[in-house]
């Protein structure tokens, strides 16, 4: 089954406290996406990957890490989490080609404490 | 930049009832256009899309029309179901960045 999976689904962490946030697609997408759903606000780019080894900013990056290392998998880290990070996060992968479709994982929600 | 504003939600209405949800957009160029669906305790999932002025997008009874004219992409369903009951974003694609921009999203209850 074609799909993007997120680990762990769900995480309470305390500030300062480096975490890492698992991304994979079995889709064989060279585009992936992170990220953060916070409330009246909609879903905000964090970063993005073109390729491996090809990563780039998104609207809202400050805080966070991401390392594309083999084309399936997008980790995202919070080196020194903070409570403004509380948030729900998504992973999403699409084909560079065609480019019109984003696949969603499923979310993992993050509360730092 | 980009931007999309969506009506304010929730939208409560009952089983059968019409469906409009209001989207406008903000872009340079020519945009594609979508509207994802999120089910409680799920991912985003892609309803339908328009990738140019005057296409219709359909799928699951609903649809959404580019209105290049009016910056808009509204969505309509004639008759909803509670299974419907989900929380509605409408998005563009920055085609520069591949990134999309999304709208705060509408919560859309149908009650029985």
């Amino acid at each position: 089954e074609a799909q993007v999976t997120q680990n762990p689904r769900y995480l309470i962490t305390v500030t300062g406290k480096k975490l890492t946030v698992t991304c994979s697609q079995n889709m064989n997408h060279e585009y992936m996406s992170w990220y953060r759903q916070d409330p009246g606000l909609g879903l905000r780019q964090i970063y993005y990957s073109m390729n491996v080894e090809v990563t780039d900013k998104g609207d809202v990056p400050e805080g966070y890490k991401v390392s594309r290392k083999e084309k399936r998998n997008f980790p995202l880290i919070l080196e020194s989490p903070s409570p403004n990070q509380t948030s729900l996060y998504f992973c999403a992968s699409s084909q560079e080609t065609g480019f019109r479709t984003q696949y969603f994982g499923p979310g993992t929600r993050l509360l730092v404490l | 930049g980009n931007s999309v504003t969506q009506m304010e939600g929730p939208v409560t209405l009952s089983e059968e009832a019409f469906l409009t949800i209001n989207c406008t957009y903000t872009a340079t160029g020519y945009p594609s256009l979508f509207w994802y669906v999120q089910y409680p305790g799920e991912g985003l999932q892609l309803l339908l899309k328009a990738t140019k002025a005057d296409d219709k997008g359909s799928n699951k009874g609903f649809e959404a029309t580019y209105r290049k004219e009016t910056t808009s992409f509204h969505l309509e369903k004639g008759s909803v179901q509670v299974s419907d009951s989900a929380v509605y974003f409408c998005a563009l694609l920055d085609t520069g960045r591949r990134a999309l921009t999304f709208g705060s999203g509408t919560r859309l209850q149908v009650q029985p």
